[in-house]
């Protein structure tokens, strides 16, 4: 079985601070992916990862940036967290033509 | 901006009947399609995926895609309870490598 886990479920933090989401996977795959979740949006790509030390922008990279310094492990760091971060995050991993999610984290920004 | 376009819902349908859900995409190079089914507080999961025109079954799910038409629809038969989620379609192109663009996704309500 294919495990993704996120380090949070849950988080709060407030404007300006430095936030980390960190993803774990399990299964040696290569791609690795971050998105955001909105009501109404559906899912959105923030960054991805197609190998160590690699990262491509996806749709809505402004305000963050990824590290993927070992291959089991992508962090997405918000710089300087603002309102409009308040969102679900889910980590995804790519074999072949399925994408596999973790179980995400809901991250408050006041 | 390529945009993938559901009706957001909810869809109610009696228990037993067949729910259709429709998806159509705004880039005709898109190749590939997917249906994700998302519970209620929990991460999509792939329920199938289709590349060519025409009818995919698998179960209880029957994915269609009309690329001249630019859409894909996923029926769901003899409907469960079960079944309750929201049903976000995704698409692929081979341009974008390999990013998914994704639908805002259309709840189900499966009534007993």
């Amino acid at each position: 079985d294919v495990k993704v886990t996120q380090s949070s479920r849950y988080l709060v933090k407030r404007t300006g601070e430095k936030v980390f989401l960190e993803c774990v996977q399990d299964m040696d795959h290569e791609n690795m992916f971050w998105y955001r979740q909105d009501p109404g949006l559906g899912l959105r790509l923030i960054y991805f990862s197609y190998d160590v030390k690699m990262k491509e922008k996806g749709d809505i990279p402004e305000g963050y940036s990824v590290s993927r310094e070992k291959k089991e492990r992508f962090s997405l760091i918000l710089e300087s967290a603002s309102t409009n971060q308040t969102s679900m995050y889910l980590c995804a991993t790519r074999d072949q033509e399925t994408q596999y999610f973790g179980p995400g984290t809901r991250l408050l920004v006041l | 901006q390529k945009e993938v376009e559901q009706n957001s819902g909810p869809l109610s349908v009696p228990e037993g009947a067949i729910a259709s859900l429709n998806c159509t995409y705004s880039d005709r190079g898109s190749q590939s399609f997917f249906w994700y089914r998302q519970y209620s507080g929990k991460s999509p999961e792939l329920i199938m995926f289709i590349y060519s025109n025409g009818d995919k079954e698998d179960g209880r799910f029957t994915a269609q895609l009309n690329k001249a038409s630019q859409y894909v629809s996923l029926l769901i038969r003899d409907s469960q309870p079960s079944d309750s989620a929201t049903y976000l379609c995704a698409v692929k192109d081979k341009a974008a490598g390999n990013k998914l663009t994704f639908g805002g996704g259309t709840r189900v309500l499966v009534k007993p």
